[in-house]
């Protein structure tokens, strides 16, 4: 069975301070794929990044970056120089390319990132 | 492009009543769900479909049938509402290419309130 498990419920910083976000996975399939989505207070749902288990190439893109490690089944998210619009809170998602769970999406619980100013 | 939309995006429902869910995607993507996401527990899956004419149960299908007779509608019934289903209500689809790595694609949410 998948799981994701997003440990921090919240996390309050100031702007311009940099957030990391945590998310682990189980999964027992050697396919699958990672994803981020953040929920700005307006509600919806916006797709951030895809990443499969075999690219653990870590990306930038402008202020977000993230860190993909398969040794302890981390994909975890950094916003650098946080800014107010950067509020919202933050899923990390997990789909298995194989077995009975395939095309099921499991998302972890949500970290709401708070950015004050 | 209008994407995924969903309708209504408000409903306030009595115990017993029952009502439909309305999704539909002009993207001709072959996958389509509906989530229901509740504070504390992320977004659950409550039933997804692959294709028309098929349709599986995701983590929370009880009280919820769904049917898939096009591409591009899947609506979400609710068939005796109960208090429990008040919740925020998203419906998602997704190509599905090779691998099936494609990303969600979300309507707004549908917030349903059950007294």
């Amino acid at each position: 069975a998948q799981k994701v498990t997003q440990a921090q419920t919240e996390i309050s910083v100031v702007e311009k301070e940099d957030v990391t976000l945590d998310c682990v996975y189980e999964t027992r399939d050697t396919t699958y794929y990672l994803f981020w989505y953040k929920q700005p207070p307006s509600g919806e749902l916006v797709f951030l990044i895809r990443r499969n288990s075999f690219d653990e190439q870590n990306e930038i893109s402008g202020r977000y970056s993230w860190n993909f490690q398969k040794s302890t089944s981390s994909f975890n998210f950094t916003i650098t120089a946080s800014q107010v619009v950067d509020s919202a809170v933050y899923f990390c998602a997990l789909s298995e390319a194989q077995g009975d769970s395939w095309g099921k999406f499991q998302f972890g619980a949500g970290t709401q990132v708070v950015v004050t100013p | 492009n209008a994407g995924v939309t969903q309708t209504p995006k408000f409903q306030v429902l009595k115990t017993g009543q029952s009502m439909t869910l309305q999704c539909a995607q002009d993207m001709n993507h072959e996958y389509m769900s509906w989530y229901r996401q509740d504070p504390g527990m992320g977004l659950r899956l409550i039933h997804y479909s692959v294709g028309a004419g098929i349709t599986d149960q995701g983590e929370v299908p009880n009280g919820y049938n769904v049917s898939r007779s096009t591409t591009e509608d899947f609506p979400l019934r609710l068939l005796s509402a109960a208090p429990s289903q008040t919740s925020v209500y998203f419906c998602a689809s997704r190509k599905e290419p090779p691998g099936r790595t494609g990303e969600l694609f979300f309507g707004e949410g549908s917030r349903l309130t059950v007294l």
